[in-house]
């Protein structure tokens, strides 16, 4: 079945970048998402990419996909403390009607 | 802005109890969902539904129900809820498959 495996803890300073890593096993993936989740909400759709596509960049955020080793990165540039949250990494595969998402990674962000 | 509310922030419930969590969306959204979140695990699928009377079972299904007889609305059903499943209940919902869900806040379920 699908997986999708995210590390589960990054540590950066502030103004650093942050890279969050994520792998998944399902070779026909469609779009690919970052959500993020600040404590104590629901998740909040950060930005997604079509499996086509090998990056896309938009403000502070830029998503790096590898389609052939299965591997999806998003950058934050310039972290700031506000960034602090959980990421989780989701995939839609043309086999299921609702997205699998990782397990999440807690970013701290240290001033 | 499309907002999904989700009726109890936290709840506390007694095992055996039958348990019901609602979630309403006001965007006119064919498709909603219903995950648990537990730490290190991420999300996990438990049911969804893709029209009104329709669903479909996620991943971990079982101890659950869900109803949905209107569009925007969609409940959980814990038939007779265990310790086992406290966790965080999220909802979610979207208009076609691919397209980014928006989420509720979340219930935070605790069964003792």
């Amino acid at each position: 079945g699908e997986d999708v495996e995210q590390s589960l803890f990054l540590s950066v300073r502030e103004g650093d970048s942050s890279v969050i890593n994520c792998t998944y096993t399902d070779s026909s993936s469609t779009y690919l998402y970052w959500y993020k989740q600040e404590p104590g909400a629901g998740l909040q759709l950060l930005t997604y990419i079509f499996s086509n596509m090998d990056m896309k960049q938009d403000q502070r955020l830029t998503v790096l996909l590898n389609k052939k080793d299965k591997h999806l990165s998003l950058r934050i540039a310039d972290t700031q403390t506000g960034d602090s949250a959980i990421y989780f990494c989701a995939e839609k595969d043309t086999g299921r009607r609702a997205l699998t998402f990782g397990s999440g990674t807690r970013l701290q962000v240290q001033p | 802005d499309v907002k999904v509310t989700q009726s109890s922030r936290y709840l506390v419930k007694r095992t055996g109890e039958k348990v019901f969590l609602e979630c309403v969306q006001d965007m006119d959204h064919e498709n909603m969902f219903w995950y648990r979140q537990d730490p290190g695990l991420g999300l996990r699928l438990i049911y969804f539904s893709y029209d009104v009377k329709m669903k479909e079972k996620g991943d971990i299904p079982e101890g659950y129900s869900v109803s949905r007889e209107k569009k925007e609305r969609f409940s959980l059903i814990l038939e007779s809820a265990s310790t086992n499943q406290t966790s965080m209940y999220l909802c979610a919902s979207s208009p076609t498959v691919t397209y980014g869900y928006t989420f509720g806040s979340g219930t935070r379920l605790t069964v003792v």
